[in-house]
């Protein structure tokens, strides 16, 4: 089984802060691993994922996650927070090679200030 | 490329009515997906589809069913709609590649049961 868990459903950050969005996961495999990004009354965008390896992944619009094995985590970074990232972002897991299903975490909204 | 398309885009329905999602891709992927979107509850598969002619059930398939009617196609049936399935419904598929497990989303269906 694979589970993944978001810590903080609401983040909120300065314009130009750093941007840290949490993930966590288990598998009983290795695992492949997902960020994506959801604005108001859209679909679900990739950012990155990660699959195998370099463990830091680079995505679209500056964001970037590093693949822990050892803590089990995918935290997803931007040096500098725009005002148009403010969406849910969604961490997710692949690890169940019979389906290839997704499992998701139950998401972050981040909010950025002006 | 139109990419996943799913229709409609919103839906109202009454206790006990029937409808059906609809759900292509211009991919040519082999797999596709259902999911369900609840505030907080991230995304739950209810149903997919390893390959034409197959389908099987997610985490919360009660109260569906699916039909893939094609290669580019996947329905999804409320035989008897129920308040509890009120959600945004999201269509995926995968490219298909070993080991890639990379889903692309429709824009979603907003469905609303009174």
């Amino acid at each position: 089984a694979q589970s993944v868990t978001q810590l903080g459903s609401h983040v909120s950050v300065s314009e130009g802060a750093l941007v840290l969005l949490r993930c966590n996961y288990s598998s009983s495999v290795p695992p492949y691993l997902f960020w994506y990004v959801q604005y108001p009354n859209q679909g679900l965008q990739l950012l990155l994922k990660y699959t195998t390896g370099a463990t830091l992944v680079k995505g679209i619009n500056g964001f970037e996650a590093e693949f822990k094995k050892s803590e089990t985590s995918f935290h997803l970074t931007k040096p500098s927070a725009h005002m148009s990232d403010a969406a849910e972002y969604f961490c997710a897991v692949s690890s169940d090679t019979g389906r290839r299903a997704l499992t998701f975490g139950s998401g972050t909204r981040l909010q950025v200030q002006p | 490329n139109a990419g996943v398309t799913q229709t409609p885009k919103f839906q109202v329905l009454k206790t006990g009515q029937s409808m059906t999602l609809q759900c292509a891709q211009d991919m040519n992927h082999n797999s596709m997906y259902w999911y369900r979107q609840d505030p907080g509850m991230g995304l739950r598969l209810i149903y997919y589809s390893a390959s034409e002619g197959t389908t099987d059930k997610g985490e919360v398939p009660n109260g569906y069913n699916v039909s893939r009617l094609n290669k580019r196609e996947f329905s999804l049936r409320l035989e008897s709609a129920a308040p509890s399935q009120t959600s945004v419904y999201f269509c995926a598929s995968t490219v298909g590649e070993r080991g890639s497990y990379e889903q692309y989303f429709g824009p979603g269906t907003r469905l609303t049961v009174t």
